[in-house]
């Protein structure tokens, strides 16, 4: 399996633009989380889905970020619009029921100008 | 509530010599406790997790770490650190009573510094 791939690597982008993040869980695992890496705040948890449904999204800073996952291969987190302040790497995870580890891809580092 | 603690920022060590992360942990159950380790512009990468019996885990590249339910701790050590080994490290915990709730809590992270 080539574990969880994210969409772009990079991104740098002016204030106001929206931002799109995309994510692949590894095949067969049920639950995706997304999460935000920043110097200040450490890795903060923003939403998990369960079967491509959200189940917790308190982490979710305020309404411009938004997220979903319309099947069980892929998953969006937007930004919109986007502010300095979101300057983090944002990362994707997945887990199997069973296993209960999280297994992390390599993550997208987004910068607001 | 479910809390981790990593009590230490940062910790250099000497090549060859023992190394320790420490973590303490907070749940209202019995936990499910992990190790990830970070290398620079990298995600995160599972090494170990306790879950249930031996309370000594053995995980990836000769780590390991002791539950120790008394002390509420899961530190990790290993025995002759290596200047590979240098990285940021975060202990995640999950409470085992909350069924349907697959989120972990990490701490902090602790950056070690293994010098040559």
């Amino acid at each position: 399996d080539a574990g969880v791939i994210q969409s772009p690597r990079h991104e740098v982008t002016e204030m106001g633009q929206e931002v799109t993040l995309r994510c692949k869980p590894i095949s067969g695992h049920d639950y995706l989380f997304w999460y935000r890496q920043t110097m200040m705040r450490g890795l903060e948890l923003l939403i998990y889905f369960n079967n491509n449904v959200p189940i917790d999204d308190s982490g979710m800073p305020e309404d411009r970020f938004s997220a979903k996952m319309p099947n069980a291969s892929f998953s969006t987190l937007k930004i919109q619009p986007s502010e300095p302040r979101d300057s983090a790497v944002y990362f994707c995870a997945s887990s199997s029921v069973a296993g209960e580890t999280q297994y992390f891809g390599p993550g997208t580092r987004l910068l607001v100008l | 509530a479910q809390s981790v603690a990593q009590p230490e920022d940062q910790v250099n060590v000497a090549e060859g010599n023992p190394l320790t992360v420490k973590c303490t942990y907070s749940v209202s159950g019995n936990p499910y406790l992990f190790w990830y380790v970070q290398y620079p512009n990298r995600g995160l990468q599972f090494l170990l997790k306790y879950i249930t019996g031996d309370n000594l885990v053995k995980g990836s590249y000769g780590f390991e770490a002791e539950f120790n339910k008394s002390q509420t701790s899961f530190h990790l050590k290993k025995p002759s650190a290596l200047v590979s080994d240098s990285a940021l490290y975060f202990c995640a915990v999950r409470d085992k009573i909350k069924t349907g709730a697959n989120n972990l809590f990490f701490g902090t992270g602790t950056r070690l510094t293994v010098i040559p």
